[in-house]
């Protein structure tokens, strides 16, 4: 059973740092793209970032390009997403979700989200 | 990397069809048959019901279905089931290793 747990949210000040974690199971975790998703309170779905399966390749969206960086550690199964210079509108719910073996394809299984709240 | 355009709310009665359009440009949904479409209940992850325009992963009622047309994608509920009643959001590759997530649709059975 594929299995994405997320960590690492919390309350942090403006201008704080913060990193998130998501452990993976249940697939053969480095032979996949990942990606971070978010969603503000009450509000949609915004992709942030990916990466491939060997972490050779990232992406992010524009509105968090240079602020965010995503990483991986294939031996731990693990992904993450080291978030700098936070702003107020960077709270949301993020999640961690699995791509397929191209950058193409959607993600299908989703974790739970960690909540990040930026506020002073 | 502007958001796909959903209508805000659709509704129907138990038993009947809900179309829900996503309307993005030639540089998204236009031009890549990856699109997909996901179903949300309050507090919950994402689920996957529709991927690459018009294919159900595994599990997923058939009662799903999704088409594309030129710049817009379409997702038809049959059989609205009170279960139906949720979240659904469009998203679709958008070219560099992007993706792109539509603007949401609230679902209602009526």
């Amino acid at each position: 059973e594929v299995q994405l747990v997320e960590s690492g949210g919390g309350l942090v000040q403006p201008g704080g740092s913060l990193r998130l974690s998501c452990a993976a199971s249940g697939f053969t975790f480095r032979s996949y793209w990942m990606h971070w998703v978010r969603q503000a309170p009450g509000k949609g779905l915004l992709w942030v970032s990916g990466m491939n399966s060997d972490g050779s390749s990232t992406t992010y969206a524009d509105s968090v390009k240079g602020q965010f960086t995503i990483s991986r550690d294939n031996a731990k199964n693990t992904l993450y997403l080291q978030m700098n210079s936070l702003r107020v509108e960077d709270t949301a719910v993020y999640y961690c979700a699995r791509g397929g073996p191209f950058g193409r394809s959607s993600p299908d299984y989703w974790g739970q989200g960690t909540l990040v709240t930026v506020s002073s | 990397q502007s958001a796909l355009t959903q209508p805000p709310s659709a509704s129907g009665s138990p038993g009947q069809s809900v179309t829900i359009s996503c309307t993005g440009t030639s540089s998204d949904v236009g031009g890549y048959n990856y699109v997909s479409w996901y179903q949300q209940h309050p507090g919950k992850a994402p689920k996957l019901m529709i991927y690459e325009v018009s294919k159900r992963p595994s599990g997923v009622p058939d009662r799903f279905s999704g088409s594309k047309s030129g710049n817009t994608a379409s997702l038809t509920v049959s059989g609205l089931q009170a279960e139906d009643e949720a979240d659904y959001y469009c998203s679709s590759y958008a070219g560099s290793n992007s993706h792109v997530f539509g603007t949401g649709t609230k679902v209602t059975v009526l």
